[in-house]
Order: C-alpha cells, then structure tokens, then sequence
C-alpha cells in the first residue's frame, strides 16, 4: 500500500517568492495535517484538513494557508517567503479521531 | 512550561542496554504518540496510547493518565535504534482535530 507522498523532497526559493507544496494522503484518509520542523521551535501544527474543510489552525501568520481537494489530497502555501520559513515541512494522514498517523518524508524547504 | 516535556535531551548507550524516554504533559489528552524521527526527516508513527501499556517487538510504551506521564522502554538496544524520539500528545474534543503539540525530543545513539 502506498505511503503518504510529499512534493517536492527539497526546494529552495528567494526571499519574497511564493512556494506551494504537496501532500498526497494513503488512499481512504480524509484527514491531512501539515506540521512545520525547525531547528530552534522543532515541530509546530500549522493546520488540518478533514474533507475539504480546515478544522484546526496553529498559531502562523496569514502568509500559510492550505486547501484539501475532493481526492483528500492536499496543499499549502506560503506567500511573501522570509528565511525564517526555512524548514522541513511534513504532512500526516489519518481516518481521523480514533486513529493514529502516518507521515510523509517532508519536503525540505531553504529560503535564502 | 512546555505543553511536553521529555527527558532526557540527548541519550547515549551501548548496544544491549535497557533504554528508557519519559514524557510529561500538562493538559488534558485523547491519545498519545511516541515518533521516531530519523535523519533525513522521516517521521515513523511507534506507539498510540490512550491508557494502559503497549508492546511491540523490543520497544514498549506506557502511560498513567493520572500522572500525565508516558515511558518509552527500548529492550537489548541496538545501533540501528539510533534516532531522534518524539512525544506528542493530541487533546480533547472535537475541535482538537488532528491537532498534535510536540515535545522537543530525545535524541539517542547507540554505540557498537
């Protein structure tokens, strides 16, 4: 059975640029959650989708948004990027409450 | 006070020790996850808990829901054991989602 799918593995984008990254969840998960990794704050929820609908935020600036399609895959965005946006991102699917997750490998994104 | 706490930070054994991670967390929860990061980014999902103990192969995890505490025990280590552990809870109530808040890890080597 095929994992949780993330694109692109590495990125690297300028100041400014716009980036939009990918998340394609185990077939039959509705739910996708993205996290944000760093060095000095480690792992961060930035937000979850359940069926298209956002169901939870974390606390990150309008600049990170998400959406979910009709295929739960899903995909978030950053706009105005700044180098504190350098991070591994990682998306996780699941059935939603009861169950538990599976993560993806994470796309690597270097802002400079 | 971090939401999680985990101890201790950085860890390092010689292969066949009996090796213990603990977690505390200050709020209530709907389930708890012990991760196992590796380098490269990959996040692999061990152990869900909401009561009780589990048991697979040589790790086993436990929780006191009372105490607001989880242990991570890895039995007759190895060097391929060798990553970073993750704690995370997930709270209660609908709108918890998929919401997970994260302690900082404990990274663990061990050595031949």
């Amino acid at each position: 059975k095929a994992g949780v799918t993330q694109t692109p593995r590495y990125l690297i984008k300028t100041r400014g640029q716009q980036v939009t990254l990918s998340c394609s969840p185990i077939s039959g998960h509705r739910s996708v959650s993205w996290y944000q990794q760093t060095p000095g704050q480690g792992l961060q929820f930035l937000f979850e989708y359940f069926s298209e609908t956002q169901r939870n935020k974390g606390n990150f600036p309008g600049r990170f948004s998400g959406r979910q399609f009709s295929n739960s895959r899903s995909e978030m965005n950053v706009s105005t990027l700044e180098l504190g946006d350098s991070a591994l991102y990682l998306c996780a699917s699941s059935f939603g409450q009861p169950y538990g997750y599976t993560f993806g490998s994470g796309t690597r994104l270097t802002v400079v | 006070k971090n939401e999680v706490e985990q101890s201790p930070q950085n860890l390092t054994a010689q292969e066949g020790e009996f090796i213990t991670i603990n977690c505390s967390y200050s709020v209530g929860i709907s389930a708890l996850h012990w991760l196992q990061q590796h380098p490269g980014g990959g996040i692999v999902s061990l152990f869900m808990l909401s009561s009780g103990k589990k048991k697979h192969g040589r790790l086993i995890a436990t929780i006191n829901i009372q105490e607001k505490h989880s242990s991570l025990h890895i039995t007759a280590s190895h060097p391929r054991d060798s990553a970073v552990y993750i704690c995370a809870v997930r709270g209660r109530g609908e709108t918890s989602g998929s919401r997970l808040t994260f302690g900082e890890g404990t990274q663990l080597t061990v050595n031949p």
